[in-house]
Formats: structure tokens, C-alpha cells, sequence
């Protein structure tokens, strides 16, 4: 059974950072796209990043681009999420989600239960 | 960077009853959308992909229709369970994905 635990959020000033967290368990992690989706209280869901499963490609979205990014080691089976220059627009849950990748894309099939990051003085 | 647009963002509906949900893109996408049911508190759950592919698990009152940029969710007999949210992502412009602004699905 394939498994997603996140961890790392938490409570952060303006302007701060935070490294959020993600093991996988029950799937050959390597063969995987992943990637990190947010949802802000009340709000919808929003993608953050995404990287290949050699680590290979990465892409953003452009209100994170430059202050986020997203890495792996797949000899631990952890993906990562380093968020820097953090404000209050960054204040959501943080899920960790897998890319069943197929044809030339494809959806998040599995997702952990998140990590709540709350960015405040 | 495509833009999806739901409709209509909440509805009330009764148990037993037929609901339709359409995900509109800003421009063509093929069949590569994707629905998502979420409930309070916990991750959004795949229900369906390529469009129409019922993911594994997921009742068969649960359809997907469409291409090119409208797309439609229906829920066919509505269950107790169906109360949730859901959304519509689009996978056309990989790695960059996006997702509709949800659907509430509430009781009547």
C-alpha cells in the first residue's frame, strides 16, 4: 500500500524559512513524478512544484518560482519542499502527492495527509 | 498558464439525486483532466482521469465526459458519502498542472 507522510510544518515568522517533508513507502519511488500541492484555509487546491523521479526536472508555479524548491533522494525515498522569504499568501496545507505519469502527463493519484504551515508574526 | 473554470461552485442536492458538474479550460487540453473528491479535513481522493477512466475503487455512479475544454463530473444517484467538494485539474502542460476552483456539493 502506497504511503505519504509528510512532516515539517509548522509556525513561521514573515520572511522566514521552513523545509517541509515526505516519505514514501509501498511504491519503487524512483520511477515517480511528485509533487507538493497546497491549499489555503477555506480555499482551493493550488500545485506548487513538481519533479521528475530522477530529479531531473522541476517546475514551479510563478508566485513560488525563485523562494521554493523542490528536491528528492530516492535512496531515503523523501521528497523536500525548502520554502524561503515566506509570507502570509504561503499560509496553507502542504500535501505531498504522487503523479500516476502516463501518455504525456497524467493526475496525483496518491496524497499524504499534509502539513500545515501558517506564516505569522 | 491554463485556466480552469468550474461550474457551478456550489450546488444543494439531495440524496438520490443526478448532479452535474462542468470543468471549462481556457483552451483545448485533449483529455488530459482529472476529478477530485475532498471532504473536510482530509487530502482530495482521484476519481477520475483521462477524462472518462473511472479510477480504481471508485463507484460507478461516478462518470466523467468530455474533451477538448468542456468537460462534465456526474454523480448519478446521490449517496450520503457524495457530500464533498470537488475539483478538476488539468495535466495537458506538464510538469505545470492546475486545478479548477472546486465544486461544494451540499444537502438540500
Amino acid at each position: 500500500d502506497v504511503q505519504l507522510v509528510e512532516s515539517g510544518g509548522g509556525l513561521v515568522q514573515p520572511g522566514g524559512s521552513l523545509r517541509l517533508s515526505c516519505v514514501a513507502s509501498g511504491l519503487t519511488f524512483s520511477n515517480y513524478w511528485m509533487s507538493w500541492v497546497r491549499q489555503a484555509p477555506g480555499k482551493g487546491l493550488e500545485w506548487v512544484a513538481s519533479i521528475k523521479g530522477d530529479g531531473s526536472v522541476k517546475d514551479y508555479v510563478d508566485s513560488v518560482r525563485g523562494r521554493f524548491t523542490i528536491s528528492r533522494d530516492n535512496a531515503k525515498n523523501s521528497l523536500d519542499l525548502q520554502m524561503h522569504s515566506l509570507s502570509a499568501e504561503d499560509t496553507a496545507v502542504y500535501y505531498c502527492a504522487r503523479i500516476y505519469y502516463y501518455d504525456t502527463g497524467g493526475p496525483l493519484d496518491y496524497w499524504g495527509q499534509g502539513t500545515s504551515v501558517t506564516v505569522s508574526p | 498558464a491554463i485556466q480552469l473554470t468550474q461550474s457551478p461552485s456550489s450546488l444543494s442536492a439531495s440524496v438520490g439525486d443526478r448532479v452535474t458538474i462542468t470543468c471549462r479550460t481556457s483552451r483545448g487540453i485533449g483529455r488530459a483532466l482529472a476529478w477530485y473528491q475532498q471532504k473536510p479535513g482530509k487530502p482530495p481522493k482521484l476519481l477520475i482521469y483521462g477524462a472518462s477512466t473511472l479510477e480504481s475503487g471508485v463507484p460507478l455512479r461516478f462518470s466523467g465526459s468530455g474533451s477538448g475544454a468542456d468537460f462534465t463530473l456526474t454523480i448519478d444517484t446521490l449517496q450520503p458519502e457524495d457530500f464533498a467538494t470537488y475539483y478538476c485539474q488539468q495535466f495537458n502542460t506538464y510538469p505545470q498542472i492546475t486545478f479548477g476552483g472546486g465544486t461544494k456539493v451540499e444537502i438540500k
